[in-house]
């Protein structure tokens, strides 16, 4: 079965630290799809970053950066000095052939408080 | 350019009732997926309509149903409305891919729906 683990359910830093949300994933397909989506307080889930499962390279973009490591199946996400707008619930999910390539499988979220 | 709009925002229904929520995918996209969101859970996949057919769908009862019409909007209805579907419903939007391959979806601000 196709799983996504999200452990931490919130995590509360000061604004300007570094801050790293876990992801970890079950899957037996050797091609799938690998996300990120922020949802703010106005519901949306804004789409963040895709990774497929023949790509290992770390990606930085901006303050973001991400850390996909299939020996551990995780796929880390990063903000680095964070700000009070990061604040919001975070998102891992999974696609792959197994669960249906069109269907995607979600963590249960880590919502980040970024206090001022 | 517009993305991905949905309609109602908000919407309250007592139990048994039926309810039909509406999607617009952004533009240059002709799938769109729907999803359910519990509060405090990640979102769970309802279906997907491609071409006007339903390609995919997740454990969800027949009681919910949908349909996309030519210009690729979509409806969602639940029928014989429970307590248990109060939620936030999401639509997401995307490009068909051949090959088995997977686009990445884009999400609408979401309907959310309490059942009294």
């Amino acid at each position: 079965a196709q799983k996504v683990t999200q452990a931490q359910t919130e995590i509360s830093v000061v604004e300007k630290e570094d801050v790293t949300l876990d992801c970890v994933y079950e899957t037996r397909d050797t091609t799938y799809y690998l996300f990120w989506y922020k949802q703010p307080p106005s519901g949306e889930l804004v789409f963040l970053i895709r990774r497929n499962s023949f790509d290992e390279q770390n990606e930085i973009s901006g303050r973001y950066s991400w850390n996909f490591q299939k020996s551990t199946s995780s796929f880390n996400f990063t903000i680095t000095a964070s700000q009070v707008v990061d604040s919001a619930v975070y998102f891992c999910a999974l696609s792959g052939p197994t669960s249906g390539t069109y269907k995607y499988i979600f963590g249960t979220g880590t919502r980040l408080k970024v206090l001022a | 350019d517009a993305g991905v709009t949905q309609s109602p925002t908000h919407l309250i229904k007592t139990r048994g009732q039926q309810v039909t929520l509406r999607c617009s995918p952004k533009s240059g996209h002709d799938t769109v997926s729907w999803y359910q969101q519990a509060l405090g859970q990640g979102p769970q996949f309802i279906f997907q309509y491609y071409e006007e057919e339903e390609r995919q769908r997740g454990n969800f009862p027949d009681r919910f149903s949908g349909h996309q019409f030519p210009n690729y909007s979509s409806e969602l209805n639940v029928n014989a409305l429970l307590l248990g579907d109060s939620a936030l419903y999401l639509c997401a939007s995307s490009s068909f891919v051949a090959g088995g391959s997977t686009d990445t979806q884009y999400f609408g601000p979401g309907t959310r729906l309490t059942v009294l």
